[in-house]
């Protein structure tokens, strides 16, 4: 069965400073990765995806993430964190043959001024 | 290019009463899925709509039910509400396509059962 994992409930950066966003996956099956957004009192946005071929993804607004078999892990990361990206990020990985998602428990990102 | 789009946004219910709410998905989507997301949690599948049958179903008692009519909208049932069913209810879209197609969120409905 398909599962994820994601190291740390809240992460605080300083602005400017590199963000850096855990996600193991266990699955049976070569996985379909997803990571979302969701800002207070809104659905979840799309920042970017991994199905096949290139195991690094670029996404929106500077995130990108690196697909690493070996390691199981999807981890997202931007450089320089802005002050517009506290929000609650969640990593999500199909589980069934239909394509229903199974997220994380989601990671709490503070930026420090 | 309207998104997903749900209502109402917020609900207050007693215990035992039913509800329902209601999801249209992103223009050019036919596929429709429901999420539960508890205070502080991931969301949890509930179910998914394709051709307006229940395709595929999460851990979720009878008590939930849902529809899909012929323009692929779709509403999810509650019936004999608890309070653990307070949450914020998602839906997802996302076209037929394989595995691997996006699934696009709306912002969801605030159910909260006193």
């Amino acid at each position: 069965a398909q599962s994820v994992t994601q190291l740390g409930s809240h992460v605080s950066v300083s602005e400017g400073a590199l963000v850096l966003l855990r996600c193991n996956y266990s699955s049976s099956v070569p996985p379909y990765l997803f990571w979302y957004v969701q800002y207070p009192n809104q659905g979840l946005q799309l920042l970017l995806k991994y199905t096949t071929g290139a195991t690094l993804v670029k996404g929106i607004n500077g995130f990108e993430a690196e697909f690493k078999k070996s390691e199981t892990s999807f981890h997202l990361t931007k450089p320089s964190a802005h002050m517009s990206d506290a929000a609650e990020y969640f990593c999500a990985v199909y589980g069934g043959s239909q394509g229903n998602l199974i997220f994380g428990k989601g990671t709490k990102l503070s930026v420090k001024p | 290019d309207a998104g997903v789009t749900q209502s109402p946004t917020h609900l207050i219910k007693t215990r035992g009463q039913q509800v329902t709410l209601r999801c249209s998905p992103k223009s050019g989507h036919d596929t429709v899925s429901w999420y539960q997301q508890a205070l502080g949690q991931g969301p949890q599948f509930i179910f998914q709509y394709y051709e307006e049958e229940e395709r595929q179903r999460g851990n979720f008692p009878d008590r939930f039910s849902g529809h899909q009519f012929p323009n692929y909208s779709s509403e999810l049932n509650v019936n004999a509400l608890l309070l653990g069913d307070s949450a914020l209810y998602l839906c997802a879209s996302s076209s037929t396509g394989g595995l691997g197609q996006p699934q696009h969120f709306g912002d969801g409905t605030r159910l909260s059962i006193l």
